[in-house]
Formats: C-alpha cells, sequence, structure tokens
C-alpha cells in the first residue's frame, strides 16, 4: 500500500528555518516524482514544486523559486521542504503528494495527511 | 502560466441530484486535466486525471469529461459523504496550476 505520511504540525517565529518531511513506503521512492502543494487556511491549493528522487532533478513554480528548497534522502526514503528564514505568510498546510509515472508530467495519484506550518511572533 | 477557471465557486443541492462542475483552461491542454475532492479538515483525494479516468477505488458515480478547454466533473447522485471542495489541476505545463475550487454542500 502507497502511503505519505509527513511530519507533524510546527510552529515557529518570522525568521526561524524548517524542514518538514514526508516519508514514502509501499513503492519503489526512485522511480515516482513526488511534489509540494500550499494550501494557505481558507484558501485554495498552490503547486509548489516537484522533485524526482532517481537523480534529484528538482522544478520550482516561478512563484516559490528562491523561497523554499526541496529535497530527498533516498536512503530512508524521506522527501524534504525547507526554509531558510519564515515570513508570517508561509503560515500554511504543506501537502507532499505522488506523482503517478516516472514522468513530470503524470498525474498526482496519492497525497500525506499534510503539516500545519504556523509562523507567529 | 496557465490559467484555471471553475465554477460554480459555490454550488448547494439535494441528495440524489446530478451536479455537474466546470473547468476552463486558458489555453488548449489536450486531456492533461485532474480532479480532487477535498472534505473539510482532510487532504486532498485524487479523484479523475487524463480529464476522464478514474484512479483506483473511485466510486463510478464520479465521471469527468472534456479535452482542449472546457472540462466538466459530474457526480451523479449527490450523497452526504460529497460535501467538500473540488479542484481541478492542469498537468499540460509547469508550473501546474489549480482551478479555484468548487465547493459543494447539500
Amino acid at each position: 500500500e502507497v502511503q505519505l505520511v509527513q511530519s507533524g504540525a510546527e510552529v515557529k517565529k518570522p525568521g526561524e528555518s524548517l524542514k518538514i518531511s514526508c516519508k514514502a513506503s509501499g513503492y519503489t521512492f526512485t522511480s515516482f516524482w513526488l511534489g509540494w502543494v500550499r494550501q494557505v487556511p481558507g484558501k485554495g491549493l498552490e503547486w509548489m514544486a516537484i522533485l524526482y528522487p532517481g537523480d534529484s532533478d528538482t522544478r520550482y513554480s516561478p512563484s516559490f523559486k528562491g523561497q523554499v528548497t526541496i529535497s530527498v534522502d533516498t536512503s530512508i526514503r524521506i522527501a524534504y521542504l525547507q526554509w531558510s528564514s519564515l515570513k508570517a505568510s508561509d503560515t500554511a498546510i504543506y501537502y507532499c503528494a505522488r506523482l503517478r509515472g516516472g514522468y513530470s508530467y503524470a498525474p498526482v495519484d496519492y497525497w500525506g495527511q499534510g503539516t500545519l506550518v504556523t509562523v507567529s511572533s | 502560466d496557465i490559467q484555471m477557471t471553475q465554477s460554480p465557486s459555490s454550488l448547494s443541492a439535494s441528495v440524489g441530484d446530478r451536479v455537474s462542475i466546470t473547468c476552463r483552461a486558458s489555453q488548449d491542454i489536450g486531456d492533461y486535466l485532474a480532479w480532487f475532492q477535498q472534505k473539510p479538515g482532510k487532504a486532498p483525494k485524487s479523484l479523475i486525471y487524463s480529464a476522464s479516468s478514474l484512479h483506483s477505488g473511485v466510486p463510478s458515480k464520479f465521471s469527468g469529461s472534456g479535452s482542449g478547454t472546457d472540462f466538466t466533473l459530474t457526480i451523479s447522485s449527490l450523497q452526504p459523504e460529497d460535501v467538500g471542495t473540488y479542484y481541478c489541476l492542469q498537468d499540460y505545463s509547469f508550473p501546474r496550476t489549480f482551478g479555484g475550487g468548487t465547493r459543494v454542500e447539500i
């Protein structure tokens, strides 16, 4: 069974750094693209970035390029989303999602449960 | 970026009604269109990909149609468990873009 299990909720102050995780199981980790999606509370979904664990190829949406960094540790089957300096506007739920095939335009099939990040002074 | 416009933004229907949600792309995206359901307080769930293909385990009351710029998600017989927000997503080009969502109520 494919599962994406994300790390728990975080409360941080502006300017702090943060790394959240998405642990995959139930499939060949290096053969499927993974993506990250943001949802500001009460708002819609926004596509952030994708990464291919097989070769660490990464692609960022222009709105998020330079704002976050995605990475992966294939030895432990975990994908990461990190910030070096959080802002209040980063407060949101972040979802990881698996793409159905080994190509960057494959459709999303599985989702993580989401990680709520709250940034407040 | 490709703009995805969903309509209506919300709807209220009765149990057993046939409900349709539309999504319009700002340019031709072929059949690179997916639909998701998000129940209150939960992660999105994948329903349909490639405009009309159901993901494994998705009830057949959900169906998708369309190609090019105009797409439709139909729920054949609305049930209380279908309450939530539905989103479309274009997979045609990067960055992928979601529609604004349609809130479905009973």
